[in-house]
């Protein structure tokens, strides 16, 4: 079965770091790239970044970049997303998606294209005092 | 940033009866390639998003043939025909021109 399985919700204090994880299983998981989104409670959906598990190559949204960082393990064809300081802010359900082929572009100076054809379950990120 | 505005926000519906959902775009998503950069999504509640269509008008595998989108440079529209109850949700679509991608703010179906 091609599935993205996700991490377990995590409760955390204000300050604290965290590692949340997203593996890929039924699929060439180095192919595609990983992408993770945002959604706050009750709110709509907010891209956060990109990374190519091949290489690492990672594009982030300027709205997070420096707040959080993707890493990827190819030899357990797992993706991450990690902070070193969380906020109350922080509190959202995290997904990670794959990227689909057709009409993807990857240069330098953006990659372009590749809908998300397949989502985790999403990993609930509780931040409170 | 490119922005997308979603029409309807919220969007009663009937089931049997059709209904359309519109995406608007600050910037044309249509690239030198042909492609419009656009694709929308489905968060049925309690769920995570599930694609759609891609690439303005392509159905994802799986997507019922009721489900269809149209259009080209910035006015993009998902239309459902015969509504079923199972497609209650909200809408998304998302742009992916740029690296930074976008969303729309999402439009809620409901019988």
């Amino acid at each position: 079965e091609v599935r993205l399985v996700q991490s377990g919700a995590e409760v955390k204090a204000p300050g604290e770091s965290l590692k949340i994880s997203c593996e890929g299983s039924g699929y060439g998981f180095i192919n595609h790239w990983i992408a993770w989104v945002r959604q706050m409670p009750g709110k709509g959906l907010e891209w956060m970044g990109i990374i190519s598990p091949i290489n690492s190559d990672t594009r982030y949204s300027p709205s997070f970049a420096g707040l959080v960082t993707l890493s990827a393990d190819r030899s357990t064809n797992t993706a991450y997303l990690q902070w070193t300081s969380l906020k109350a802010s922080d509190t959202a359900v995290y997904y990670c998606a794959r990227l689909g082929f057709e009409g993807l572009i990857v240069l330098p100076t953006g990659v372009f294209g590749g809908y998300f054809d397949l989502w985790g379950r999403g990993t609930l990120v509780i931040v409170s005092s | 940033d490119i922005v997308l505005t979603q029409s309807p926000l919220s969007l009663p519906v009937t089931p049997g009866q059709s209904a359309s959902i519109s995406c608007r775009s600050s910037q044309s998503l249509l690239h030198a390639n042909e492609y419009n950069y656009v694709d929308w999504y489905l968060q049925k509640p309690g769920q995570s998003p599930q694609l759609l269509i891609y690439l303005a008008s392509n159905r994802a595998a799986g997507v019922p043939d009721r489900f269809s989108g149209s259009g080209s440079g910035t006015e993009f529209t998902l239309k459902i025909s015969r509504v079923e109850a199972e497609d209650v949700g909200v809408y998304y679509c998302m742009q992916s021109l740029q690296t930074s991608r976008t969303f729309g703010q999402g439009t809620k179906v409901e019988i």
